[in-house]
C-alpha cells in the first residue's frame, strides 16, 4: 500500500526550463492537492482537484499548470522555471477533508 | 475564512505531556479542527480531527472548549521523536481546499 508516491525527490532545474512532478495515489481518493512550502514556512496550495477532470487554483497558482486525467494520477507543471519556484513540493489526496490529508514524501526543487 | 493562531515554539522534556493551544475566534458552525505532524524532510501527517468536546485516538487527544473559539492538542508522554513542527487548521470538511490554510505551526522541541 503505496499511498501517495511523488517523483522526483530532487531535481535542479535552470531558470526558463520547464518541468513535470509527477504523482500519483492508489487510495481511491477523489480529492487531490499540490502545495509549496518554502523554508520555515507553512504550507501554500498552489492547485487541487475534486475529481478526474476538475480542477481549480489555490492560494499560489502563478507559474504552474495541473491536470487530472485519472483518479490516480495529478501532475503538476512547472513552466519558464524561476528561482521563486525554489521550494519544497508536497502532494496529497483525500477521500474528504472530513478524513485528513495523506501527503506525499515531497519534491525539493532548486531553480538556478 | 477561520485563522489560526499558535505558539510559535515550545521545548518539553522526555516524559511529560504537552499541550498545544491554537486559537480560532471566527470559527464557522460547519468548521472541524485537523491537526497535522511534520518531520523535517517530510510531508505532515494527520494526527487527530474534531468538531467539539473532546476526541482521542492512540496518538493524541483533542479538547475542544463548547464556544470552540479555541482547540488543545495533547500528547501524552512525549518522547524524542515527537520533535516535529505542529500544524493546526480550521475548515468546512464539504467546503473548498482554500478555506484550509497551514500557518507557521507550532515547533515542539523534546529534550532529554
Amino acid at each position: 500500500n503505496a499511498g501517495v508516491t511523488q517523483t522526483p525527490k530532487f531535481r535542479i532545474l535552470k531558470i526558463g526550463q520547464s518541468m513535470t512532478l509527477q504523482c500519483t495515489q492508489d487510495m481511491n481518493h477523489n480529492y487531490m492537492y499540490w502545495y509549496r512550502q518554502d523554508p520555515g514556512m507553512g504550507l501554500k496550495l498552489i492547485y487541487y482537484s475534486v475529481g478526474a477532470g476538475i480542477t481549480d487554483k489555490g492560494e499560489v497558482p502563478n507559474g504552474y499548470n495541473v491536470s487530472r486525467s485519472t483518479t490516480e494520477d495529478f501532475p503538476l507543471r512547472l513552466e519558464l522555471a524561476a528561482p521563486s519556484q525554489t521550494s519544497v513540493y508536497f502532494c496529497a489526496s483525500s477521500s474528504g477533508t472530513v478524513y485528513g490529508y495523506t501527503f506525499g514524501s515531497g519534491t525539493r526543487l532548486t531553480v538556478v | 475564512l477561520a485563522k489560526t493562531t499558535q505558539p510559535i515554539s515550545m521545548d518539553s522534556y522526555e516524559g511529560q505531556e504537552v499541550n498545544i493551544t491554537c486559537s480560532h475566534n471566527n470559527i464557522a458552525t460547519n468548521d472541524y479542527i485537523t491537526w497535522y505532524q511534520q518531520f523535517p524532510s517530510q510531508g505532515p501527517r494527520f494526527i487527530i480531527q474534531g468538531y467539539k468536546t473532546k476526541v482521542t485516538n492512540e496518538v493524541a487527544s483533542l479538547f475542544i472548549p463548547a464556544d470552540r473559539k479555541s482547540s488543545t492538542l495533547s500528547l501524552p508522554r512525549v518522547s524524542l521523536s515527537d520533535t516535529a513542527v505542529y500544524y493546526c487548521l480550521v475548515g468546512d470538511p464539504w467546503g473548498s481546499a482554500r478555506q484550509l490554510t497551514f500557518g507557521s505551526g507550532t515547533q515542539l522541541t523534546v529534550l532529554p
